[in-house]
């Protein structure tokens, strides 16, 4: 168990809406990051955090902000959702126990934008 | 063409078989491997972490990187029903930031 917590697990909204999602984590780690699942596409990086208020674009961060106000909290905002950003979202840590760990993720949040 | 090619399957393989799963890549600066494991509506569980090329075998599951090749694989041995899952390949460069690149997934299902 990686002690990440994704909240919601699930969303229905309608298109135009803002919305959040919380990544909470119980152990401290420096790297989380925020993925999204589609099929055929796998998993891609929207952004990522290298500590409290330090973060990152990935490779699909366009109509997504990002921000950590503390170690333990990471949240993702879709400020007028879309309905191409219909996706499941997942969050990730790296723990930092040595340079070389592998990432390890929450169990997603499924969103549908309406 | 994406970074990272997977075959997304389905793949439907009988119980006890040997189930074979790759991925090939393009960028020459990956040195670190990863297979996870993702059943329906969870989180993509981590299987198998690698460095650079050979083998490394962990129960019924081997990971092989040929770097030349730019080529990994997964062996599932002795295959169970409880393997049905979606896998994904993974993988990174040196850089501090950690960034994976991931593979689209392959669909197994092993039939009792």
């Amino acid at each position: 168990d990686a002690g990440i917590t994704q909240s919601p697990r699930h969303k229905v909204t309608e298109t135009g809406t803002p919305v959040t999602l919380r990544c909470h984590q119980t152990e401290n780690h420096r790297y989380m990051y925020w993925y999204r699942q589609d099929p055929g596409h796998g998993l891609r990086l929207i952004h990522y955090s290298y500590g409290v208020k330090d973060t990152d674009k990935g490779e699909v961060s366009d109509g997504y902000s990002v921000s950590r106000s503390k170690t333990e909290d990471f949240l993702l905002t879709l400020e007028s959702a879309t309905s191409s950003q219909t996706s499941v979202y997942f969050c990730a840590i790296r723990r930092d126990s040595s340079r070389n760990q592998p990432q390890h993720f929450g169990d997603g949040t499924r969103l549908s934008i309406l | 063409q994406k970074e990272v090619e997977q075959d997304p399957g389905p793949l439907s393989v009988p119980e006890g078989a040997i189930v074979s799963l790759n991925c090939t890549y393009s960028n020459s600066a990956f040195q670190y491997f990863m297979w996870y494991r993702q059943y329906s509506r969870k989180g993509p569980e981590l299987l198998m972490y690698t460095y650079s090329s050979g083998n490394k075998e962990d129960g019924r599951f081997t990971a092989q990187v040929d770097k030349s090749s730019k080529y990994i694989s997964l062996f599932i041995r002795d295959s169970q029903p409880s393997d049905s899952a979606t896998y994904l390949c993974a993988m990174r460069g040196r850089s501090n930031d950690y960034k994976l690149s991931f593979g689209a997934g392959t669909t197994v299902t092993v039939r009792a």
